[in-house]
């Protein structure tokens, strides 16, 4: 089973700062995507940005790159240039590679608060 | 092309009482995927359905729950005889094939309250 751990419960950043939120998994799959997910208070879902563990290079999205390091199963989210819209919770989540369907597993949450 | 929609947005039951939770995927979408959120916490995965097949039910309570995604309408998630550590947020998502390198898009919830 694989399991997804998100150690900051909640972070704070000034706006127009740079944030790094941390994430690390365990699994013994080879291939497999992560993803990041922004839940505002409006309690939706979005797709922040998601990686193929068969990529080297990092993936990007505007404002929001991630360090995605394979071997130290870790998966981290940086957002530059912090809005106040970027007030929510952040999950990471881990998806097999696989035929069988796109199940997520979802780490704890942090929540980050950008102050202006 | 409407999002996965999520109806109730807010249900509060007392307990002992039935919860029905609907959601209607994204036109096209045939693969559907039910979460639990409980406060402060991730989204936990209860169940994978395709038209008319469950296809991995791993994350659902032995008792009480049941889902179904038939031919015509929406996926419901049934909970019989609510009890208070049901309370919880209920996520649906949809996708449009099984495979890893699509997109599953998610509904607003579904805010179950037991009193």
């Amino acid at each position: 089973a694989q399991t997804v751990t998100q150690s900051q419960p909640e972070m704070s950043v000034q706006e127009a700062e740079t944030v790094t939120l941390s994430c690390t998994y365990d699994t013994s799959e080879n291939n497999y995507y992560l993803f990041w997910y922004k839940q505002p208070p409006s309690r939706q879902m979005i797709l922040v940005i998601r990686q193929e563990a068969y990529k080297q290079q990092n993936a990007t999205e505007n404002r929001f790159s991630v360090n995605f390091q394979k071997a130290a199963k870790s998966f981290s989210l940086k957002i530059s240039d912090s809005q106040l819209g970027d007030t929510a919770m952040y999950f990471c989540a881990f998806m097999k590679q696989h035929n069988a369907g796109n199940m997520l597993t979802f780490g704890g949450g942090t929540r980050l608060m950008v102050k202006p | 092309n409407a999002g996965v929609m999520q109806n109730p947005r807010h249900l509060v039951r007392r307990r002992g009482q039935e919860a029905r939770l609907r959601c209607s995927p994204m036109k096209g979408h045939s693969h559907v995927y039910w979460y639990r959120q409980l406060p402060e916490e991730g989204l936990k995965f209860m169940v994978y359905l395709q038209k008319e097949n469950i296809i991995d039910e791993s994350g659902m309570p032995k008792e009480r729950f049941s889902a179904e995604f038939p031919k015509e309408g929406p996926s419901i998630l049934r909970i019989q005889q609510v009890v208070r550590g049901d309370s919880a947020a209920y996520f649906c998502a949809s996708s449009q094939t099984q495979r890893g390198n699509t997109e599953a898009f998610f509904g607003q919830g579904t805010r179950l309250t037991v009193v």
